[in-house]
């Protein structure tokens, strides 16, 4: 079966710098990758989602994530955190079964230090 | 905009009580989840569907239930509320694909079993 490890369940970063949240997978096909933001009181949006057609994918909010077989890793970035970007991050691997389920990682608060 | 609308973002209910989530989509998705969310467990899936009157059990169904009369309606059930059913529920839907399409998630209801 498909999972997803996030590396951190809090990270703390100072506005400006460089966000950078873990994910690994295991898998034991070429997943279909995901990476969802969860703000308080709210439902989780998608930030962006590998699919195989390139490994360095550009989503919403000035977010991107790079796909690396070889580490099996699929770390989500962005270069100058925002105060807004405060929330729950969450990594997710398609399960490759034909069906359309999804397994989450537990998830990674991210703040952001004034 | 995909819309999924979860009729109630915060229900209180006692102790064996019969509960009833809906959950309602206007895209005309195929794909419908239930998932439970709770503090440094991620979202764990308790039901789908992937067509009307069609209903998979996910990974924690057990004292739930589900019901999908109408392709856009997806009622989640807790027969008999317990304590331990305190939490926050997620609904969310999505299209049939090959395991890419990312899935719509609705604000969540949190339920408190009182």
């Amino acid at each position: 079966a498909q999972s997803v490890t996030q590396l951190g369940s809090h990270v703390s970063v100072s506005e400006g710098a460089l966000v950078l949240l873990r994910c690994n997978y295991s898998s034991s096909v070429p997943p279909y990758l995901f990476w969802y933001v969860q703000y308080p009181n709210q439902g989780l949006q998608l930030l962006l989602k590998y699919t195989s057609a390139a490994t360095l994918v550009k989503g919403i909010n000035g977010f991107e994530a790079e796909f690396k077989k070889s580490e099996t890793s699929f770390h989500l970035t962005k270069p100058s955190a925002h105060m807004s970007d405060a929330a729950e991050y969450f990594c997710a691997v398609s399960d490759n079964f034909g069906n359309e389920k999804l397994t989450f990682g537990t998830g990674t608060r991210l703040t952001i230090i004034p | 905009d995909v819309k999924v609308t979860q009729s109630s973002r915060y229900l209180v209910k006692r102790t064996g009580e019969k509960v009833f989530l809906e959950c309602v989509q206007d895209m005309d998705h195929e794909n419908m989840f239930w998932y439970r969310q709770d503090p440094g467990l991620g979202l764990r899936l308790i039901y789908f569907s992937y067509d009307v009157k069609m209903k998979e059990k996910g990974d924690i169904p057990e004292g739930y239930s589900v019901s999908r009369e109408k392709k856009e309606r997806f009622s989640l059930i807790l027969e008999s509320a317990s304590t331990n059913q305190t939490s926050m529920y997620l609904c969310a839907s999505s299209w049939t694909g090959e395991g890419n399409q990312p899935q719509h998630f609705g604000d969540g209801t949190r339920l408190s079993i009182l």
